[in-house]
């Protein structure tokens, strides 16, 4: 059964704090993503990653980053959280473009800053 | 315009009815297509994917991708309240041998006994 786990299902930081957010995968998967979900604007793309230690910027990278060590891990760190970032936050992997696009889900976490 | 339009609903129905799901798209360059089923608190699970136009089916699902009009729509047959969630649809292109999905805000569903 596939797996993609995200380290923490809801976490509360304080504004300013720097904030991990860690995802892994068991697929043996090239891509991996980072999404935020909000209500009234849907799923959208942070970052990915087509290989270790690349990143690409998606449609909001704003105030995030992230690292890909290694293939079965890809985090996104919020240098500095601020209140506008509190959303629930996918990760999801897919294998490669050439084999299909399907996409896999992490449970989700749920940030709230205060 | 949005590359992806979909319609939030909330579409209620009763148990037993057939739901109609659609989305929207202004990119022709799009190729593959998807529907996510997202419960309350979960993250988006694959219902089904198709490539190209025509339509494909799997149990009580069918989806269609109509690539002329930029139109996909899923259709639940016998939709049972266990089928009440956030239906997103995606699609998603090649790109220098990766592709990022693309998705609409999603449809909530509510199937009432």
């Amino acid at each position: 059964d596939v797996k993609v786990t995200q380290s923490s299902r809801y976490l509360v930081k304080r504004t300013g704090e720097k904030v991990f957010l860690e995802c892994v995968q068991d697929m043996d998967h090239e891509n991996m993503f980072w999404y935020r979900q909000d209500p009234g604007l849907g799923l959208r793309l942070i970052y990915f990653s087509y290989d270790v230690k690349m990143k690409e910027k998606g449609d909001i990278p704003e105030g995030y980053s992230v690292s890909r060590e290694k293939k079965e891990r890809f985090s996104l760190i919020l240098e500095s959280a601020s209140t506008n970032q509190t959303s629930m936050y996918l990760c999801a992997s897919s294998p490669p473009a050439y084999m299909n696009t399907e996409a896999f889900f992490g449970q989700g976490t749920r940030l709230t800053v205060v | 315009q949005k590359e992806v339009e979909q319609d939030p609903g909330p579409l209620s129905v009763p148990e037993g009815a057939i739901v109609s799901l659609n989305c929207t798209y202004s990119n022709s360059a799009f190729q593959y297509f998807m529907w996510y089923r997202q419960y309350s608190r979960k993250g988006p699970e694959l219902l089904m994917y198709t490539y190209s136009s025509g339509n494909k089916e799997d149990g009580r699902f069918t989806a269609q991708v109509d690539k002329s009009s930029k139109y996909i729509s899923l259709f639940i047959r016998d939709s049972q309240p266990s089928d009440s969630a956030t239906y997103l649809c995606a699609m998603s292109r090649m790109n220098s041998g990766y592709s990022t999905l693309t998705f609409g805000k999603g449809t909530m569903l509510l199937v009432s006994p």
